[in-house]
């Protein structure tokens, strides 16, 4: 398994604005993924994100918007552009440390846009 | 992309009771996983199961590929099993998981 943190863990912020989440791992790690969680909603992968290369993004997401850094294999970074309330939503990265595919997950941050 | 349906999206227990919740996927997958969504929002995976039957205390899963379907069992459901279970494949190869909406389980002592 993997131990993962995120920070901020909870934001409120205004229209406009951007904000910078971290995903930081125990171990290093080859593949690290960003996914949101609008409110009720299930999961959504925003893009892969592997370390010495550009990040990989999933339909409907785009790197104007969510520009990620991936400057090490225990590191991350995953911005929220120009924010607008649609993007109020939690945040997750996920990790895949081991040699099957399993997958753990960060608590979140909790994403408020007004 | 693959689809993944769960059912019942909405199941009520009473504390000791069992349940079993499904997983229906689209295509062949030789990844899937079960996640489980606590009332605070932390993902904790429970089983990464692309065939076959596991087992984890009260908890097991069991895959069946070929009909592109899993079951996850809970026995001598508790309070704390109260939350979201997700559903998650992908396939072959690729490592991008696509999630089902969920099973939301309300365990009621």
């Amino acid at each position: 398994s993997a131990v993962i943190s995120q920070k901020p863990s909870r934001d409120i912020c205004q229209r406009g604005t951007s904000l910078t989440i971290q995903c930081q791992v125990d171990s290093q790690v080859t593949m690290m993924f960003w996914y949101r969680q609008q409110p009720g909603q299930s999961l959504t992968l925003i893009a892969t994100a592997n370390q010495g290369s550009e990040a990989t993004y999933e339909s409907g997401f785009v790197i104007d918007k969510f520009p990620i850094s991936r400057p090490n294999l225990t590191f991350s970074t995953l911005t929220v552009s120009n924010m607008s309330p649609e993007d109020s939503s939690i945040y997750l990265c996920s990790v895949e440390p081991g040699s099957d595919e399993t997958q753990y997950f960060g608590p979140g941050t909790r994403l408020l846009v007004l | 992309g693959i689809q993944v349906e769960q059912s019942p999206p909405d199941l009520i227990l009473q504390e000791g009771a069992n349940s079993t919740l499904r997983c229906n996927f689209s295509d062949s997958v030789n990844n899937l996983q079960w996640f489980h969504q606590n009332p605070w929002g932390q993902l904790i995976n429970l089983f990464y199961i692309p065939s076959g039957t596991k087992q984890n205390g009260r908890l097991s899963a069991t895959t069946v590929a070929t009909e592109r379907y899993s079951l996850l069992y809970i026995s001598s459901s508790q309070t704390t099993d109260s939350g979201v279970y997700f559903c998650a494949v992908a396939r072959y190869g690729n490592n991008r998981l696509a999630f089902g909406k969920g099973n939301q389980v309300v365990v009621i002592p």
